[in-house]
């Protein structure tokens, strides 16, 4: 079965710098990578997510790559803001199988 | 569009009781999948039903069990409860096929237990 595997567990950064979370999945026929977003007492949220056809991925000021052969995906936040602090998760999922999420990173913005 | 619901919110239980979860998904959703979610932990995955079959279990003892309703509805049960079962356990729907494609999770907002 699928194994995902994140990195870093918590992450400090300075407000307006770049944060980035590195993910390692050990299933190659996965397809489909989301990650999603936790923030303090609130429910996870789809922020981004891409399929295993597609290299990279931009939404705004979030954006996703995904290294095929090396079997890892990361998430990436350029001019991080207060209201990015929250604890972020990348999944993998292949075809019928079920979603396996990483165990997560803590990110937090300093002002 | 109402959001997935569960119910309770909270709960507390003692060793050896059992409890049972319920989730109401998103209006037009057939795939109900739940998570447990502990501090360092992260969300494991617990089972995903859909058209009233599981169609993925994850890696939890036989304590744990769920069903679905006709309605799309799912509940989860866990029977003889220990301290190490007290975690919020979130609920998400999806118009995800199981065996077709993946797609977005919707949350709820989770039921937390605690067991003492």
């Amino acid at each position: 079965g699928e194994n995902v595997e994140q990195h870093p567990s918590t992450l400090s950064v300075q407000e307006g710098d770049s944060a980035v979370i590195k993910c390692t999945y050990s299933d190659s026929a996965s397809n489909y990578f989301p990650w999603y977003k936790q923030e303090l007492g609130k429910r996870p949220q789809l922020i981004i997510d891409i399929r295993s056809n597609v290299g990279e991925k931009k939404d705004q000021r979030i954006a996703v790559t995904l290294n095929k052969t090396a079997k890892h995906f990361s998430l990436h936040i350029t001019e991080t803001q207060p209201e990015d602090s929250a604890v972020y998760f990348c999944a993998a999922i292949q075809g019928a199988q079920k979603l396996v999420f990483g165990q997560g990173t803590r990110l937090t913005i300093n002002p | 569009k109402a959001g997935v619901t569960q119910t309770p919110r909270y709960l507390i239980k003692t060793r050896g009781q059992q409890v049972t979860l319920s989730c109401s998904p998103i209006s037009g959703h057939r795939s109900v999948s739940w998570y447990q979610q502990t501090p360092g932990q992260g969300l494991q995955f617990l089972f995903e039903y859909f058209s009233e079959t599981q169609r993925n279990k994850g890696n939890f003892p036989g304590r744990f069990s769920g069903r679905q309703f006709s309605n799309s509805r799912s509940e989860m049960n866990v029977s003889t409860l220990e301290l190490g079962d007290s975690a919020l356990y979130l609920c998400a729907s999806s118009f995800r096929n199981p065996g077709q494609g993946s797609g977005e999770l919707f949350f709820g907002e989770g039921s937390r237990l605690t067991v003492l």
